[in-house]
């Protein structure tokens, strides 16, 4: 098992840009989940998807991010216009289905941004 | 906002030494996490203790919850420069999929 993958690693761009972030979960696992990371607020939930669903997207920060998960193995985090305050780390993770609450998250190796 | 807060924010020991770094918590919870995270890379889960749980031991991992005092604590004997990483703890609630994560204690393990 791959487990679960992120793309790009690196991503630098320019103020104003669009940004795609992409992630594949792990087979078999029907809740997806992404996260941002930052020195300033540390682990930050953005949004989290049950059989392709969108359940909880309280964590994105403004109209500017949108998810979407066309399929069980692809989801995509967009950033449209990007700014310099959304350089982070975006993490992807993925769990198995389970008893909500109790669930282990397979997290990605996660995406740098860096908006100039 | 934060759930967890680690303390403390960052450790250094002696390879061989044990290390521990505690988490405490603001609202009620059934389940505590603890996660590692190496420089440059995801997450990785450790372990997880219940609620009714007081202790729970995997490997080198010894971890602690007191639900009273809203807190947990996670040790690490006999450490070794490997376990050099930030250590998360995540409080989660039955019924849903939204874990909270802590800051994190960067625990640096000399050889």
């Amino acid at each position: 098992d791959a487990g679960v993958i992120q793309s790009p690693r690196h991503e630098v761009t320019e103020m104003g840009q669009e940004v795609t972030l992409r992630c594949k979960p792990i087979s078999g696992h029907d809740y997806l989940f992404w996260y941002r990371q930052t020195m300033m607020r540390g682990l930050e939930l953005l949004i989290y998807f049950n059989n392709n669903v969108p359940i909880d997207d309280s964590g994105m920060p403004e109209d500017r991010f949108s998810a979407k998960m066309p399929n069980a193995s692809f989801s995509t985090l967009k950033i449209q216009p990007s700014e310099p305050r959304d350089s982070a780390v975006y993490f992807c993770a993925s769990s198995p289905p389970g008893l909500a609450g109790y669930n282990e998250q397979f997290f990605g190796p996660g995406t740098r941004l860096t908006v100039l | 906002s934060q759930q967890g807060e680690e303390d403390p924010q960052a450790l250094s020991i002696q390879e061989g030494e044990n290390a521990t770094m505690n988490c405490s918590y603001k609202t009620s919870i059934n389940n505590l996490q603890w996660y590692r995270q190496n420089s440059g890379r995801g997450l990785v889960h450790l372990i997880l203790i219940r609620s009714n749980e007081r202790e729970k031991h995997s490997g080198r991992l010894r971890v602690t919850l007191d639900t009273s005092k809203k807190s947990s604590s996670l040790l690490i004997t006999a450490s070794r420069a490997a376990d050099t990483a930030s250590y998360f703890c995540a409080t989660g609630n039955s019924g849903t999929y939204k874990y909270i994560f802590g800051t994190g204690t960067r625990l640096k393990v000399l050889a």
